[in-house]
């Protein structure tokens, strides 16, 4: 069974500055996907970035950037020059072998000050 | 990328009634998903559409209670039966796409039981 961890409940940060948003992961497939789901107030969810269990590079979207540590099972969510717009859920996401979208973590509330 | 629709997009419903829940998409796709979040929750599946075929429940979802439909491989219906206020939630829909089996989410529907 596939399990995705987000220790931060809430995270804040300044207007400007980077964050970083954990993710930690387990499954038994030699083959998964991870994304980053964003999550305003209006409820709907935002594809930020995506990782292949087999890609060599960390992925990047503009600001999104995805520290992807294979061997720790982790892949962070980095956003740099943070936006107010930037304020949301954000949810860690796998899928598994076969390339069902399966499992979410338990999401990061995202605050940013001005 | 997939263009998702869904509605009613918010409902307050009386306790003991069933709604329907409609998405559409703009392309073909073989799988469609079915999501639940629960009020501060994360996103739990509750089943697998496909097209021409009865829909896959995850655990502790069955079919009486969430009956899909499933007719062409544009459209999907998810009613939730003999509503309580414990059905409260956001219901979202969403396809995989493309190589990285990206999900795409539909806006949502924001369902208040009373």
């Amino acid at each position: 069974a596939q399990k995705i961890t987000q220790t931060q409940p809430g995270m804040f940060v300044q207007e400007k500055e980077a964050v970083t948003l954990d993710c930690t992961y387990d499954t038994s497939d030699p083959s998964y996907g991870l994304f980053w789901y964003k999550q305003p107030s209006s409820g709907e969810m935002i594809f930020l970035i995506y990782q292949g269990s087999y890609d060599q590079q960390n992925a990047t979207e503009g600001r999104y950037s995805l520290n992807f540590q294979k061997a720790r099972k982790s892949a962070n969510l980095v956003i740099s020059a943070s936006q107010l717009g930037d304020s949301a859920m954000y949810f860690c996401a796998m899928t598994d072998n076969a390339g069902n979208m399966l499992t979410f973590g338990g999401g990061t509330r995202l605050m940013v000050k001005p | 990328s997939a263009v998702i629709s869904q509605k009613p997009s918010r409902d307050i419903c009386q306790r003991g009634t069933s709604l329907t829940i409609q998405c559409q998409v703009d392309s073909q796709v073989t799988m469609m998903f079915w999501y639940r979040q629960q009020p501060g929750q994360s996103l739990t599946l509750i089943a697998t559409a496909n097209q021409g075929s009865e829909a896959t429940y995850e655990s502790g979802f069955v079919i009486d209670k969430f009956p899909i439909s499933r007719p062409n491989l544009t459209f999907s219906t998810l009613t939730v039966s003999n509503m309580s206020p414990e059905d409260s939630s956001i219901y979202l829909c969403s396809v995989a796409w493309g190589s990285t089996g990206e999900l795409f989410f539909g806006e949502g529907s924001r369902l208040t039981v009373l």
